[in-house]
């Protein structure tokens, strides 16, 4: 079965200081990563998956397959990126089905 | 961007009844949803796979008698708590994939349940 760990619970840094949330990955087969994002009072929404290798909101992740890591970073982060980060796996076998890590909580001070 | 609503967005029950929430799709069709169940500061964890027209898929230890599943139409699911105990008040999420080039999954803004 897959699994997703974010060792991470809290991640506390200063307002233009680098962030990187760290995500890991065990599956034998070739998944799909994701990372999602929930603002406050707000609902879980995608924020990046490996497959578009893109940038959205300065974020960029890259799927490092020897390491079976997937880590979120930003070279200098805003108070507004303070949140919770789910990093999320899609099996390559299971349909649309996500198995998510536990969530990292950003908070960037001013 | 695609639209899932959940009803209701929070609910207080009594021990020993039935909770039914509601997920749908507003703009776009869905043959799978899945639910999920969030404790407080934890992960979301998925209960079942909601699949329209036939049985949901649930996953292990979660029983299928006490949360009944059913996918009624291609825009609705509906999740029901049968015979609620308090350890079964949580956060219930659910999301469905919208089909295209990668099938992004949307969320709902999620339903607390509370039972004392």
């Amino acid at each position: 079965a897959q699994r997703v760990t974010q060792p991470e619970k809290l991640l506390s840094v200063f307002k233009g200081a680098p962030v990187e949330l760290k995500c890991n990955y065990s599956y034998s087969g070739s998944p799909e990563l994701f990372w999602y994002v929930q603002y406050s009072r707000q609902r879980l929404q995608l924020l990046l998956r490996h497959i578009s290798r893109e940038s959205i909101k300065g974020f960029t992740a890259d799927l490092n397959k020897g390491e079976t890591s997937f880590h979120l970073k930003k070279p200098f982060a805003q108070e507004e990126d303070s949140a919770m980060y789910y990093c999320a796996l899609k099996p390559s076998n299971a349909g649309n089905m996500l198995t998510f890590g536990g969530g990292t909580r950003l908070m960037v001070k001013p | 961007g695609a639209v899932v609503s959940q009803h209701p967005s929070w609910v207080i029950c009594k021990s020993g009844t039935s909770v039914k929430i509601e997920c749908r799709s507003l703009d776009f069709q869905a043959t799978t949803m899945f639910w999920y169940r969030q404790f407080p500061k934890q992960s979301l964890m998925l209960m079942a796979t909601s699949n329209e027209g036939s049985k949901a898929t649930y996953e292990q230890g979660v029983e299928k008698d006490k949360f009944l599943i059913n996918h009624a139409s291609l825009t609705l699911s509906t999740l029901t708590v049968t015979s609620a105990h308090p350890e079964d008040s949580s956060f219930y999420i659910c999301s469905a994939p919208r089909a295209g080039s990668y099938n992004e999954q949307f969320f709902g803004p999620g339903t607390r349940l509370t039972v004392l």
